[in-house]
C-alpha cells in the first residue's frame, strides 16, 4: 500500500515549545519521504526530505529522521515561533513519482 | 526553485457546466504532472498522472470522463471538470517536477460549484 498516517491535529503551542508530529509509513520498499508545510492562503512547499534510511532531513529548524525500523518519519523542531504556524503535510512518493499525502496537522503558535 | 503556476486561482461555475484549470511548468519542462484534489481540513488526494503526449493514468475512484486530463505540451496539462455539480468544489492542485528527487506545487485552483 501506499498510505501515510499522520497525527491528527490541531496542535497549539506556546512560543518556543517543543514541537512533534509523528508520522508513520507503509512499508512497501524504500519510498522517499517528505514533508510539506501550507501556510494560510499559500500552496504547498517543501520544508525537507529523506530518501534512505537513516537520512536526516533539516531545513528552518525543523528535522525529521527516516527510521526504517519503525518506518517512521516525524517532524520535531526544538523551538518554534509564531511564524511556524502552518499545516505540515507528511508525504512518500513512489517509484513513479506520485506523492501520497497524510492528513495534515494544523498547527498554530502563539506568542 | 522551479515554478509551477496554475490559472485560475480560483472560479465560480453553475452546475452542469464545465471548467478548464491550466496547470503550467514556468521554468522546466515536465514530461508528467500530477493532479491532487484537496477538500476543506482534509489531505491532498492524488487523481491521476498526467503523461505528455499520451493518456493520462487516474487513480482507482476518479472516473476519467468527468475529469478529463490533456497534458499537450511539456509545460502544460490541463483538467478539465466536465458537468460540475457541487460535490466537486474543491481544492484543485497540480505538480510537476525535473526529476525524481523534487516535485513542485502549484498555488492550487479553488473551485466552487453553485
Amino acid at each position: 500500500g501506499n498510505s501515510v498516517t499522520q497525527m491528527e491535529g490541531p496542535v497549539t503551542l506556546s512560543e518556543e515549545a517543543f514541537l512533534t508530529i509523528n508520522c508513520t509509513y507503509t512499508a512497501t520498499g524504500y519510498p522517499s519521504l517528505f514533508w510539506y508545510v501550507q501556510y494560510p492562503g499559500e500552496g504547498l512547499q517543501l520544508l525537507l526530505k529523506a530518501t534512505k534510511a537513516d537520512d536526516k532531513g533539516s531545513n528552518k529548524g525543523f528535522e525529521a529522521t527516516y527510521r526504517k525500523e519503525t518506518t517512521s518519519f516525524h517532524l520535531e523542531k526544538g523551538s518554534v515561533q509564531v511564524s511556524d504556524s502552518a499545516v505540515y503535510f507528511c508525504a512518500r512518493r513512489n517509484t513513479g513519482n506520485q506523492f501520497y499525502f497524510g492528513t495534515g496537522t494544523s498547527l498554530t503558535v502563539i506568542p | 526553485g522551479a515554478v509551477v503556476s496554475q490559472h485560475p486561482s480560483r472560479v465560480i461555475c453553475k452546475s452542469g457546466t464545465s471548467v478548464k484549470i491550466e496547470c503550467r511548468s514556468l521554468d522546466f519542462q515536465a514530461t508528467t504532472m500530477f493532479w491532487y484534489r484537496q477538500f476543506p481540513k482534509q489531505s491532498l488526494m492524488l487523481m491521476a498522472t498526467s503523461n505528455e503526449g499520451s493518456k493520462a493514468t487516474y487513480e482507482q475512484g476518479v472516473e476519467k470522463d468527468k475529469f478529463l486530463i490533456n497534458h499537450a505540451s511539456l509545460t502544460l496539462s490541463t483538467l478539465t471538470v466536465t458537468s460540475a455539480h457541487p460535490e466537486d468544489s474543491s481544492f484543485y492542485i497540480c505538480s510537476g517536477g525535473t526529476g525524481l528527487e523534487t516535485q513542485y506545487f502549484g498555488p492550487g485552483t479553488r473551485l466552487l460549484v453553485l
